[in-house]
């Protein structure tokens, strides 16, 4: 969707090596969210932000950590990627009029 | 715990024919309830927007109703079409004491449409 875009769009790593995963919006929006979609599960949240440094922590964060150094980047990293981690993730804004905007995702498998 | 369940889990329609998804949800405060379209391979897409003091909303081929005191919702798609064949998620979202939204979403029903 216009506004969000994600990096990469596919990946296939190893288990155990790190992976980073990017967001980058034009909006100006506040906060971001990422997610993971599994099938049988739906959308679950694992980090979200609500500013600049300040984020928390969503229903499925462990092993995931996250950092926004400016409004507009929001990243996701794998600190040693497992095998359950093999999901497609979406990178989330929110806006009051709109709703939730999503990235196109970015479909991760770890061998 | 706030909840949102979907019905049906999918659902094979021939095209030009009318379908009625289903959402029921545990969530409070209530804030508003959206419906999103998934097609594969792609992030989700709103559909329509509703709050606690609206009853129903379109969107061209789309219709959305709300009953707040059943807390239940439903997307009516009229004469389907073949690009119609997509995830359909309900979500519905609270308002935090920091009001920030919450979002809980719906697992989603997938539908397909056949010619």
């Amino acid at each position: 969707d216009a506004g969000i875009t994600q990096s990469p769009r596919h990946k296939v790593t190893e288990t155990g090596t790190p992976v980073t995963l990017r967001c980058h919006q034009t909006e100006n929006h506040r906060y971001m969210y990422w997610y993971r979609q599994d099938p049988g599960h739906g959308l679950r949240l694992i980090h979200y932000s609500y500013g600049v440094k300040d984020t928390d922590k969503g229903e499925v964060s462990d092993g995931y950590s996250v950092s926004r150094s400016k409004t507009e980047d929001f990243l996701l990293t794998l600190e040693s990627a497992t095998s359950s981690q093999t999901s497609v993730y979406f990178c989330a804004t929110t806006g009051v009029l709109y709703g939730y905007t999503f990235g196109s995702g970015t479909r991760l498998t770890v061998v | 715990k706030n909840q949102v369940e979907q019905s049906p889990q999918s659902l094979i329609i021939l095209e030009g024919k009318n379908c009625t998804l289903q959402c029921n949800y545990t969530v409070s405060p209530f804030s508003n309830l959206r419906w999103y379209k998934q097609d594969t391979g792609r992030g989700p897409v709103s559909l329509t927007i509703m709050t606690f003091s609206e009853n129903t909303k379109s969107n061209g081929r789309y219709t959305a109703t709300l009953d707040a005191d059943t807390k239940q919702s439903s997307l009516h798609i009229t004469a389907s079409q073949l690009s119609d064949s997509a995830s359909y998620i309900c979500v519905v979202s609270s308002t935090s004491s920091g009001g920030s939204y919450i979002p809980t979403f719906g697992r989603g029903t997938s539908l397909i449409v056949h010619p």
